[in-house]
């Protein structure tokens, strides 16, 4: 199994171009998130998704589109990037509640090996 | 609403000492909390988890975590710390009352440097 993976590794856009990042997830988890961590802040959670078809916002989410077309997809959209979304960006993914340990709330998330981002 | 502090941005510790990285939380409910490494240029990989049961929790790699309900802290510990332990450590927490998405909130990360 590859695990969580992402494409691209690094990726540099000027500011107001657009680009998408795409996650890939072989363990057949119902749930997927996309977050951004940067410098002293832990990561923060942008967009999730709890199946296909479905998506929700996070803390972060101005700026950001998502789409869960297939289950084993999730891809993060920058309409128009900006500076301030220079960072490194992170896909997870899990179990959804209905299974595993404790109603599903002990399952811990899955990490891919991140996207590096800089704008502008 | 739940929060996770990881009071020190860095942690200094001599190879073969043993090692602490603190974290503390505040939740509504009983707590699920997580350690999760980080090595450069790499995702996050899941090191352990308290969910309940035994407070001293043992995980990945020789660390353990002990769940501390009345400090309300989580620290991680190894008994002999390693160079290759030399990383990023985040704690994580989960609220028992079921949050949309099943979401975990992160610590700002604890910078672990063991010197030979």
């Amino acid at each position: 199994n590859a695990g969580v993976t992402q494409t691209p590794k690094f990726r540099v856009l000027k500011t107001g171009q657009s680009m998408t990042l795409l996650c890939a997830q072989d363990m057949n988890h119902e749930y997927m998130y996309w977050y951004r961590q940067d410098p002293g802040m832990g990561l923060r959670l942008i967009h999730y998704s709890v199946g296909e078809g479905t998506t929700a916002k996070g803390e972060v989410p101005d700026g950001y589109n998502v789409s869960r077309l297939k289950k084993q997809n999730f891809l993060l959209g920058l309409e128009s990037a900006a500076p301030s979304q220079t960072s490194v960006y992170f896909c997870a993914s899990s179990y959804s509640p209905v299974r595993g340990l404790a109603g599903g709330r002990g399952n811990e998330q899955f990490f891919g090996p991140g996207t590096r981002l800089t704008v502008l | 609403a739940q929060s996770v502090a990881q009071p020190e941005d860095q942690v200094n510790v001599a190879e073969g000492n043993p090692l602490t990285v603190k974290c503390t939380y505040s939740v509504s409910g009983n707590p699920y909390l997580f350690w999760y490494v980080q090595y450069p240029n790499r995702g996050l990989q899941f090191l352990l988890k308290y969910i309940t049961g035994d407070n001293l929790v043992k995980g990945s790699y020789g660390f353990e975590a002990e769940f501390n309900k009345s400090q309300t802290s989580f620290h991680l510990k190894k008994p002999s710390a390693l160079v290759s332990d030399s990383a990023l450590y985040f704690c994580a927490v989960r609220d028992t009352p079921m949050n949309a998405g099943n979401m975990l909130t992160f610590g700002g990360g604890t910078r672990l440097m063991v010197k030979p």
